[in-house]
C-alpha cells in the first residue's frame, strides 16, 4: 500500500523569498515520487520525479526536490518565488511493484506568493 | 495529437440523469487513466486500461460507474442514475507504457456538476 501526506494545505510566502512544501510518503516497497502543479483551469503539469536515481532532483522552473529515505520525505523547495508560482502542488507516490503505474496523490498545498 | 484531450469540459446534469465522459490520449499512448478530483482534494484513480481492456478498476465507487477503450485509444466514462455526490472533475491521463518509469500526462480535465 502506498500513501502521501502534505503536511500543509496552505503556504504563503512573499515574491523572491524561498518556498518549501512539505512531503511524506509511505511505501511498501522503492517508490518512484514526483511532484505535479496545477494551475487553475489547467491540467496537471509534471514538475519533477523521482525514479531512484540521485537523490536530489531537479525540475522546471527552478524547483527541486530531495528524496530522504531515513525520513520517508520528498519536500519540495525552490529559491525565489515568483508570483506565477501561485498554484496548488500535489506530491505523487507510485509503487514500482505496481504494475499500472497507478498513482496516488497527496491532499494538494496552495501556495500564494505575495508581492 | 499533442495532448491528452477531454470533452466536454463542463458538464451539468440533473440527479438521476446519464453521463458520458470522453478521453482522447496522446497518440501511440497505450496506458491510459481516468481520476477524479473533489473540490480541495488530491485525485484518486478509478481506472486504468492497458490497450483496450480495463487492467484494473479496483478506483471505481460503485456499479453506476463504467469505462471503455474499444479500440484502444479514446475512453469513454460513463455513469449512470447521477448524484449529487459524483460532482467533481474528471481527469484523464495516459502515458505511453504502464511501467513506473513512465511520467503520467494529464489533460484538463471535465467538470462534472450534478443538481
Amino acid at each position: 500500500a502506498q500513501s502521501v501526506t502534505q503536511l500543509d494545505s496552505h503556504v504563503s510566502v512573499s515574491e523572491g523569498t524561498p518556498v518549501l512544501l512539505r512531503c511524506n510518503y509511505s511505501s511498501s516497497y522503492s517508490p518512484s515520487l514526483f511532484w505535479y502543479v496545477q494551475h487553475p483551469n489547467k491540467g496537471l503539469q509534471l514538475l519533477l520525479k523521482y525514479t531512484s536515481a540521485a537523490t536530489l532532483v531537479k525540475g522546471i522552473n527552478g524547483f527541486e526536490a530531495e528524496f530522504k529515505k531515513s525520513e520517508t520525505s520528498f519536500h519540495l523547495t525552490k529559491p525565489s518565488a515568483h508570483m506565477s508560482d501561485a498554484a496548488e502542488y500535489f506530491c505523487v507516490v507510485s509503487d514500482q511493484q505496481n504494475a499500472g503505474n497507478m498513482l496516488t496523490f497527496g491532499g494538494g498545498t496552495r501556495l500564494m506568493v505575495k508581492p | 495529437g499533442a495532448g491528452v484531450s477531454q470533452t466536454p469540459s463542463n458538464k451539468v446534469t440533473e440527479k438521476g440523469k446519464y453521463v458520458e465522459l470522453r478521453c482522447d490520449p496522446i497518440s501511440g499512448h497505450t496506458a491510459l487513466y481516468w481520476y477524479r478530483q473533489s473540490l480541495g482534494q488530491g485525485p484518486e484513480f478509478l481506472i486504468y486500461f492497458q490497450g483496450t481492456g480495463a487492467a484494473d478498476d479496483s478506483g471505481l465507487p460503485n456499479d453506476r460507474f463504467f469505462a471503455v477503450r474499444p479500440e484502444g485509444s479514446v475512453s469513454t466514462l460513463k455513469i449512470q442514475r447521477t448524484e449529487r455526490g459524483d460532482s467533481a472533475v474528471y481527469l484523464c491521463a495516459s502515458s505511453r507504457d504502464p511501467s513506473g518509469a513512465n511520467v503520467l500526462t494529464f489533460g484538463a480535465g471535465s467538470r462534472l456538476t450534478v443538481l
